[in-house]
């Protein structure tokens, strides 16, 4: 498979939770993004990464929210004290240095 | 900071006709890219066509071609021939390429209907 995988494809939690996602990026891009879509919307930008740097981090990414990418390969973002407000799906994406970035299937967040 | 507006939430066309999905953009950076991005329903986004704000010649790419007037800040799709697998969501997104925030900036989104 070469394109960009995301693990779990669905997750239900409560409320005060931790959660977990992990994407796994096309082997050879360098950059690697997530962001995170509500229903209707358009998808909104958390972080990116270049390699193992995480260069910008929205201010949407509240203390909560963190992600790191070791050994600049997979990522990870956790959600700590999950709130309802953070029901949405969490998408992946990942790219070389042209712009076009291919994306993954998502990681749907119900919190209860 | 940039900014898409897409001012249609919805479209339908019937199949076999033409329709066009309309983008602006906001933003005081020279050199950017433009993109145009679909989402089936319950799938992956997926890169429709890619416009480089420094060429004039609008991209094409089979039935999708764009209308990119960079004077006017404004970049729209058209989709030729319509088929029911073009029923999706549209995103219209922007990237600077040089010195600013490699991140997509995208719209809100055109739902499109292809009606049989």
């Amino acid at each position: 498979d070469t394109g960009v995988s995301q693990d779990p494809r669905h997750k239900i939690t409560k409320r005060g939770q931790n959660v977990t996602f992990r994407c796994d990026p096309i082997s050879e891009h360098n950059r690697l993004y997530w962001y995170r879509q509500t229903l209707g919307q358009g998808p909104e930008f958390l972080t990116y990464f270049q390699n193992e740097a995480q260069l910008e981090k929205s201010r949407l990414l509240s203390d909560r929210f963190s992600a790191e990418r070791p050994k600049g390969s997979f990522s990870t973002l956790e959600i700590q004290r999950t709130e309802q407000g953070d029901s949405a799906m969490y998408l992946c994406a990942s790219s070389q240095s042209n712009g076009e970035l291919f994306f993954g299937e998502g990681s749907r967040l119900t919190v209860l | 900071a940039q900014t898409v507006t897409q001012s249609q939430p919805e479209m339908s066309v019937q199949e076999a006709e033409t329709v066009t999905l309309s983008c602006t953009y906001d933003t005081s950076e020279n050199n950017y890219y433009l993109f145009w991005y679909k989402q089936p329903p319950s799938r992956q986004m997926i890169l429709v066509i890619r416009q480089e704000a420094y060429k004039q010649q609008n991209a094409t790419e089979n039935r999708f071609s764009v209308n990119f007037q960079k004077a006017a800040k404004s970049f729209s799709l058209k989709i030729s021939d319509s088929q029911l697998g073009d029923t999706a969501m549209y995103f219209c997104a922007f990237m600077p390429t040089w010195g600013g925030s490699e991140k997509l900036v995208f719209g809100k989104g055109t739902k499109l209907t292809v009606n049989p």
